[in-house]
């Protein structure tokens, strides 16, 4: 298996744009994470979902931020509009059967907002 | 303050030494992991731990419960080994409960 699949790797944008980053996570896991990382504020859990189910949103920042899981092989986090503080680089991850079996973790977006 | 703490923040030592990187929690958990996160940005999951002692290698990941603490330790370090090391914990005994991250330990061998 090819591991977590991110897109893209970097984006650059101008604020008020909209931004989507996409997952492709490991095939059989059915739990898939979305984070973020700042210098700031270290890792931050934003939403995870389970069999294509949004489990816990409690880490989204604001009503800017969706996420969805369309099927068990792709997620989106979108953006809508950006804003220069949501620069950051945006981890997807995935495990199988449990948020806490291992997480194997995609190679991140690194997201700068102009 | 933060329900999962680690220590240091910041860690230099000389290549061989004997590293010791600190996790202390405030919430009930049911397990624990380290992170190890490289200079290029890539997260590796390390250890995931609910009780006692693991090792891997020249890695030894530790976990007291009724303390509340774990310690991730490093024998003989080498300059590969520096990295960001996170600390995570599972609060609660269910399959959906939440993910409490600490902000990491940024250590850095010299050669």
């Amino acid at each position: 298996d090819a591991g977590v699949i991110q897109s893209p790797r970097h984006e650059v944008t101008e604020m008020g744009q909209e931004v989507t980053l996409r997952c492709k996570p490991i095939s059989g896991h059915d739990y898939l994470f979305w984070y973020r990382q700042t210098m700031m504020r270290g890792l931050e859990l934003l939403i995870y979902f389970n069999n294509n189910v949004p489990i816990d949103d409690s880490g989204m920042p604001e009503d800017r931020f969706s996420a969805k899981m369309p099927n068990a092989s792709f997620s989106t986090l979108k953006i809508q509009p950006s804003e220069p503080r949501d620069s950051a680089v945006y981890f997807c991850a995935s495990s199988f059967s449990d948020t806490y079996n291992e997480q194997f973790f995609g190679p991140g977006t690194r997201l700068t907002v102009l | 303050k933060n329900e999962v703490e680690q220590s240091p923040q910041n860690l230099t030592a000389q290549e061989g030494e004997f590293i010791t990187i600190n996790c202390s929690y405030s919430v009930g958990i049911s397990a624990l992991h380290w992170l190890q996160q490289h200079p290029g940005g890539g997260i590796v999951s390390l250890f995931m731990l609910s009780s006692g002692k693991k090792k891997h290698g020249r890695l030894i990941a530790t976990i007291n419960i009724q303390e509340k603490h774990s310690s991730l330790h490093i024998t003989a370090s080498h300059p590969r080994d520096s990295a960001v090391y996170i600390c995570a914990v599972r609060a609660g005994m269910n399959r959906d409960d939440k993910i409490i991250f600490g902000k990491g330990t940024r250590l850095h061998i010299l050669p």
